[in-house]
């Protein structure tokens, strides 16, 4: 079956360092990628997304790229904030179905 | 305009009990999937709905159920509830049916389930 697996954690960075989280999937067909990221007592939110190899999605500093050779989608920001302290979610979904998979998370913690 | 908005935000049962717990997509939004995350892990599928009416399953036992009312807000059922079911239980929605490459799921803030 379909299965996203991502670096273990938890990670811990200071402020300003490069951050990089690693994501590889297995799934038949041509899935769609997403990072979302779930800050301490709330839902998931939509970080980016990429729906085709080698599309780049980005939002607030991060980036991910959708590599089908490999069949990752490692997410990657420059500069981390404290801000940025939350756990993030790899996931796919199959262009034939509507139910996302997801990774195990990666919990963030980002110090002053 | 709202998100998606999930009610209560916590609650407590004891096992053996019933639970109902409710989620409001988007506005315009069709398609309601719930997901069940445990403490640690990532979320799990456990129904779709679109258009009242069920498109996917997942990997849950028939205590689970749901439903979609015609205004497209839905309901997930849990009986006779085991320890186990203690979790984030997290309704997203989408515009149509999410069979298309360019759909996103956008998630409500989820209910916390309690099973003592």
């Amino acid at each position: 079956g379909d299965s996203v697996t991502q670096m273990e954690g938890p990670v811990t960075l200071s402020e300003e360092a490069f951050l990089t989280i690693n994501c590889t999937y297995t799934a038949t067909g041509y899935p769609s990628l997403f990072w979302y990221v779930q800050y301490p007592g709330e839902g998931l939110q939509l970080l980016l997304k990429a729906t085709k190899a080698d599309d780049k999605g980005s939002n607030k500093g991060f980036e991910a790229t959708y590599r089908k050779e490999t069949t990752s989608f490692h997410l990657e920001k420059g500069s981390v904030q404290v801000s940025d302290s939350a756990v993030y979610f790899c996931a796919l979904i199959k262009v034939s179905g509507s139910r996302l998979t997801f990774g195990e998370g990666t919990q963030l913690t980002v110090n002053p | 305009d709202a998100g998606v908005t999930q009610s209560p935000t916590h609650l407590i049962k004891t096992r053996g009990q019933h639970v109902t717990l409710r989620c409001s997509p988007i506005s315009g939004h069709k398609s309601v999937s719930w997901y069940q995350q445990v403490l640690g892990q990532g979320p799990q599928f456990i129904f779709q709905y679109y258009e009242k009416e069920e498109r996917g399953r997942g990997n849950f036992p028939d205590r689970f159920s749901a439903r979609q009312f015609p205004n497209y807000s839905s309901e997930l059922n849990v009986n006779a509830l085991l320890l186990g079911d203690s979790a984030l239980y997290l309704c997203a929605s989408s515009p149509n049916e999410g069979r298309y490459r360019e759909e996103t799921q956008y998630f409500g803030p989820g209910t916390r389930l309690l099973v003592l």
